[in-house]
């Protein structure tokens, strides 16, 4: 079965900075990865994906991802971070079916 | 506007109670999934559908049963059986196909045993 992993819980950044969360895959087949993001108390919103192409993939409020096939990455990146990126952010990845995994999340918290 | 509701936003049961939860979405989209949320978890599948009359396992269906009689409608039923079932639950759908739809997901319902 297809499984992400998020290995930090946090990640502190000051304002300005380049925020990166990180994400590696497991799934047989061909990835179909998704960057998603939760403010408290809500649903997720979804960022960006990854289906085919370009590997390096532009979402929405400035954010990019660059898909690795050799590391089986998927990491999330924001050239300069803002306070209110602040929130939790989750990967997700598909095989070609429609059973779609999440991973743990990161808390990502920007520092003024 | 299209869109997926989630009913209600908070809800409380007394042990032993089963307790349904609503999700309705008005997308057209053929496949649905619920999910449990829990501090330090991530998001873990309860049960997911492709097609109206149709539904899968996920990785934690024991205590809870769903039903999908119509396309828009994929409503979660939480049994006395499920021992811990204090969480904020998910709902969410996308175009089904070859997987590559991105998931709309409601606002949520937080449950809480009493």
């Amino acid at each position: 079965a297809q499984s992400v992993a998020q290995p930090e819980d946090q990640v502190n950044v000051a304002e300005g900075n380049p925020l990166t969360v990180k994400c590696t895959y497991s799934v047989s087949g061909n990835p179909y990865l998704f960057w998603y993001v939760q403010y408290p108390n809500r649903g997720l919103q979804f960022l960006l994906k990854y289906i085919t192409g370009d590997n390096l993939v532009k979402g929405s409020y400035g954010f990019e991802a660059e898909f690795n096939k050799s590391q089986t990455s998927f990491h999330l990146k924001k050239p300069s971070a803002l306070v209110s990126d602040s929130a939790l952010y989750f990967c997700a990845v598909r095989n070609g079916n429609n059973r779609l995994a999440f991973g743990k999340g990161n808390q990502v918290v920007v520092i003024p | 506007d299209g869109g997926i509701t989630q009913s209600p936003k908070y809800l409380f049961r007394k042990e032993g109670q089963n307790v349904t939860l609503s999700c309705e979405q008005n997308l057209n989209h053929d496949a649905m999934y619920w999910y449990r949320q829990d501090p330090g978890q991530g998001l873990r599948l309860i049960y997911y559908s492709q097609i109206v009359n149709d539904f899968q396992k996920g990785d934690i269906a024991e205590g809870y049963s769903v039903s999908r009689e119509k396309k828009e409608s994929f409503p979660l039923t939480v049994t006395s059986a499920q021992k811990n079932p204090t969480a904020f639950y998910l709902c969410a759908s996308s175009i089904s196909g070859k997987g590559q739809g991105d998931a709309f997901f409601g606002q949520g319902t937080r449950l809480t045993v009493v």
